[in-house]
């Protein structure tokens, strides 16, 4: 299955700037999802990058504040804007993992650990 | 609507002794469940899947879960714990109308002693 590279693995930031959070895959994929792992909460979807097109957000989730590029079918980031502690969490990319995983299965990468001061 | 609840947040068993942590689900349609491990530091990895083939599902690391329509549940389990078993677990559903956007459990954090 994919390789996923993300950095950085792990930032602290000051409230009101903004992170970008790259994220690179060993091979082509035509999805890209970005998750969001709240400290103690499970992992919920942030949005669906397709490549050549805008990203498609979830209920709760908006572009100005999770701004993303889809430049290409390895790579995507995904912005944190105007952050503020409430956005402390880990974020993940993830894709699909293959026709031989079957369906629905995705690989994620490590993670992106933010913590806003 | 799909969902799911890990009955347990924290599991602690002794090295050597069966692990058992549970899940239960909802879903509208025919679901697919999922297994996923996060060790720390490290991105989640696939243990097992159920998508609607044989009920008892043998995934990596001697896991097993077996999908339980009559229960809704979707209980994961191994014969013997082993020290590097430790990890935060999660229980995913989907469905043919959510496709990729799984749903996640809150995570049961398994703690495992000598």
């Amino acid at each position: 299955s994919a390789v996923i590279s993300q950095k950085p693995s792990r930032d602290i930031c000051q409230r009101g700037t903004s992170l970008t959070i790259q994220c690179q895959v060993d091979s082509q994929v035509t999805m890209m999802f970005w998750y969001r792992q709240q400290p103690g909460q499970s992992l919920t979807l942030i949005a669906t990058a397709n490549q050549g097109s805008e990203a498609t957000y979830e209920s709760g989730f908006v572009i100005d504040k999770f701004p993303i590029s889809r430049p290409n079918l390895t790579f995507s980031t995904l912005t944190v804007s105007n952050m503020s502690p409430e956005d402390s969490s880990i974020y993940l990319c993830s894709v699909e993992a293959g026709e031989s995983s079957g369906a629905n299965v995705l690989t994620f990468g490590a993670g992106s650990r933010l913590t806003v001061l | 609507a799909q969902s799911v609840t890990q009955l347990d947040s924290h599991v602690s068993v002794s090295e050597g002794t069966p692990v058992l942590l549970r899940c239960n689900y909802s879903s509208s349609y025919s679901p697919s469940l999922f297994w996923y491990v996060q060790h720390p530091n490290k991105g989640l990895q696939l243990l097992l899947k159920y998508t609607s083939a044989a009920t008892l599902v043998k995934g990596i690391n001697g896991f097993e879960a077996e999908f339980k329509k009559s229960e809704t549940s979707f209980h994961l389990t191994k014969p013997s714990a082993h020290m590097s078993d430790a990890a935060e677990y999660f229980c995913v559903v989907s469905d043919q109308y959510s496709g990729y956007a799984l749903n996640f459990g809150k995570g049961t954090s398994l703690l495992v002693t000598p």
